[in-house]
């Protein structure tokens, strides 16, 4: 059971260079979301996904697309990399049958724009 | 969601009991309190979570005031494993549109 996987867990992009952040969980989570951390601040949520199909924005969405075409993947597409996307981002999945929410993380993909 | 206010740092040692405070005053009736760590900038991970009354599991236990307007996260002896940012997050029930919302937590350090 491998959980929740990001790759790959470190890239250099270069300011206007397009990439795709890759996540996959293998516990049939409904809910899948994508944060971002800057340096010694909380997790920000940029998109979530209440289902294959089915994604909505979050707190900081400019600049970055999903989709969700099945329950397994999340992939969150850099349209055009800016330095101030340089950040770490986690991904994230939870149970949709609960009342509580028990996220659980990737370990995180490390992404530096210059 | 509610805000929380947690102190930015605390040191505790070894074996000794750490005793984590967040405060949410304004937390309305149906919100829980969850709290959550991350360990030298691992992908944060579930500790516990509770509605009104306190709640205990491996990892720590919770205890919830009366008024619910503040909580305290503690883990029963410290290693040095424990050492982490603990983030005190308050959010409606489980609904993917209110995504958990992250504060600053409260960076512990556990001391030999």
């Amino acid at each position: 059971n491998a959980g929740v996987t990001q790759t790959p867990k470190f890239q250099v992009l270069k300011t206007g260079q397009s990439m795709t952040l890759q996540c996959a969980q293998d516990m049939n989570h409904e809910y899948m979301s994508w944060y971002r951390q800057d340096p010694g601040m909380g997790l920000r949520l940029i998109h979530y996904s209440v289902g294959a199909g089915i994604t909505d924005q979050g707190e900081v969405p400019n600049g970055y697309n999903v989709s969700r075409s099945t329950t397994e993947d999340f992939p969150l597409r850099l349209l055009s990399a800016a330095p101030s996307q340089t950040s770490v981002y986690f991904c994230a999945s939870s149970y949709s049958n609960r009342r509580y929410t028990e996220a659980f993380f990737g370990q995180g993909t490390r992404l530096t724009v210059v | 969601d509610a805000k929380t206010t947690q102190p930015p740092s605390m040191d505790c040692a070894e074996g000794r009991a750490a005793n984590l405070p967040c405060n949410h005053s304004t937390i309305s009736g149906n919100e829980y309190v969850y709290w959550y760590r991350q360990i030298h900038s691992q992908g944060p991970q579930y500790i516990i979570h509770g509605l009104k009354n306190n709640e205990t599991n491996e990892m720590a236990s919770l205890i919830i005031t009366e008024d619910r307007k503040s909580s305290t996260l503690i883990l029963p002896h410290a290693t040095l494993r424990d050492t982490a940012v603990y983030y005190c997050i308050v959010s409606l029930n489980n609904n993917a549109g209110n995504m958990l919302t992250f504060g600053g937590g409260t960076r512990l350090m556990v001391k030999p």
